[in-house]
């Protein structure tokens, strides 16, 4: 009973160095997210995608690009990370426009620190 | 687009007493408010919803919230706080595109 899976859970970057943030479910959601958490300013969406082969940006896109090759899975990656980039990054899941209740699924989150 | 604010960035009662967190939206129509939990070290998860039906929802673990479209306000109330109920608790609302606009959270601290 997996849900959503964030790898890796943890990661140190220097300055300019480049990650990928894998993010993957297994309840046929088409819906899938990225957001950022940081103290004091809850979770902001990063970027989301509403279905295979589709990307969109959200409230704070910059820096960051995504990949959403196949339906289960969502990327997130930096290509040349910045220190304003250290956070808790969290993936999330949903069904589509049409059976969407609120309900997000989340993953347990990457801890993500840029030196 | 409409948005939450959530006051008290932080919240501290003692074990059995009520435990009150607030929020408030801003909004021209009727929306669409949740409450989410974040246990340490976890993602978030659902605690309840109102989509327009009942202006009193009950969630899990005892949690309820009232809409109140004159205060604009969806408060998040438990007559009994648990030691189990430390955790951060966000406020969201739902906005075009089925996106969820959080609030800033609120961290609960349960005293024995």
């Amino acid at each position: 009973n997996a849900g959503v899976t964030q790898t890796p859970k943890f990661r140190v970057l220097k300055t300019g160095q480049s990650m990928t943030l894998l993010c993957a479910q297994d309840m046929n959601h088409e819906y899938m997210y990225w957001y950022r958490q940081d103290p004091g300013m809850g979770l902001r969406l990063i970027h989301y995608s509403v279905g295979e082969g589709t990307t969109a940006k959200g409230e704070v896109p910059d820096g960051y690009n995504v990949s959403r090759l196949k339906k289960q899975n969502f990327l997130l990656g930096l290509e040349s990370a910045a220190p304003s980039q250290t956070s808790v990054y969290f993936c999330a899941s949903s069904y589509s426009a049409g059976r969407f209740t609120g309900e997000l699924f989340f993953g347990e989150g990457s801890r993500l620190t840029v030196l | 687009a409409q948005s939450v604010t959530q006051l008290g960035s932080h919240v501290s009662v003692s074990e059995g007493a009520l435990v009150l967190l607030r929020c408030n939206y801003s909004s021209s129509v009727p929306p669409y408010l949740f409450w989410y939990v974040q246990y340490p070290n976890q993602g978030l998860q659902l605690l309840l919803k109102y989509t327009s039906a009942a202006t009193l929802v009950k969630g899990i673990n005892g949690f309820e919230a009232e809409f109140k479209k004159s205060e604009t306000s969806f408060h998040l109330t438990k007559p009994s706080a648990h030691m189990s109920d430390a955790a951060e608790y966000f406020c969201a609302v739902l906005n075009a595109g089925n996106m969820l606009t959080f609030g800033g959270g609120t961290r609960l601290m349960v005293k024995p």
